[in-house]
């Protein structure tokens, strides 16, 4: 398996620009989870998905993200309009659970955005 | 606010020497304990502590989780280069409702290991 994938792995962008991030979770996972690391705020878990379904949103910062998952395979998050407050590196992670979440989560290379 | 509280933030050794991190937290609801290992890239899952007093072992990592004086230690023995890194602590909470729980992790233990 190739493992968790994400894209772009890195992003520069402008003040403004609408920013799209992607992941492919490892196959057979039903957890998908959305990460945002920065120096100041250490790991931070915006969102977290099971089966495909939003379960929490309560650490996406404000209304400017968004995230989605439309299948098994795939998620996207989404920062319009982007800020330079949100230059962080973003993680993707997934794992499998049966009933209650299970933590023991694999994590994708990340995806390190620069908004100037 | 649950807090994750991880010290030392910065720890230089030798290799061969012994190092004991730490993690304290202060959470509604506990309901488990993890540990990851961030080298370059992206973080590795290490340990998921549960229960007080049991010690998870994985060569020459353990950890223990203290559930009463709410903090756990990860010890390394006979440290490697290999075992530079940022060390991670994180905390799960909540009530035992699909959905409620949340994750906070802490700012992590810088560890660096000189040959």
């Amino acid at each position: 398996d190739a493992g968790v994938i994400q894209s772009p792995r890195h992003e520069v962008t402008e003040m403004g620009q609408e920013v799209t991030l992607r992941c492919k979770p490892i196959s057979g996972h039903n957890s998908l989870f959305w990460y945002r690391q920065t120096m100041m705020r250490g790991l931070e878990l915006l969102i977290y998905f099971n089966n495909n379904v939003p379960i929490d949103d309560s650490g996406m910062p404000e209304d400017r993200f968004s995230a989605k998952m439309p299948n098994a395979s795939f998620s996207t998050l989404k920062i319009q309009p982007s800020e330079p407050r949100d230059s962080a590196v973003y993680f993707c992670a997934s794992s499998f659970t049966a009933g209650l979440i299970s933590y023991e989560q694999y994590f994708g290379p990340g995806t390190r955005l620069t908004v100037t | 606010e649950d807090k994750v509280v991880q010290s030392p933030l910065s720890l230089v050794v030798h290799e061969g020497d012994t190092v004991t991190l730490n993690c304290s937290y202060e959470v509604t609801n506990f309901r488990s304990l993890l540990w990851y290992k961030q080298e370059k890239k992206a973080p590795t899952f290490l340990f998921m502590l549960t229960s007080s007093g049991i010690e998870k072992k994985s060569g020459r990592l353990s950890s223990i989780l203290d559930k009463k004086e709410l903090f756990s230690i990860l010890n390394i023995t006979a440290t490697q280069t290999g075992d530079s890194a940022i060390y991670l602590c994180a905390v799960v909470a909540g009530v035992s409702n699909f959905g409620n729980e949340k994750l906070t992790f802490g700012t992590g233990t810088r560890l660096t290991i000189i040959p």
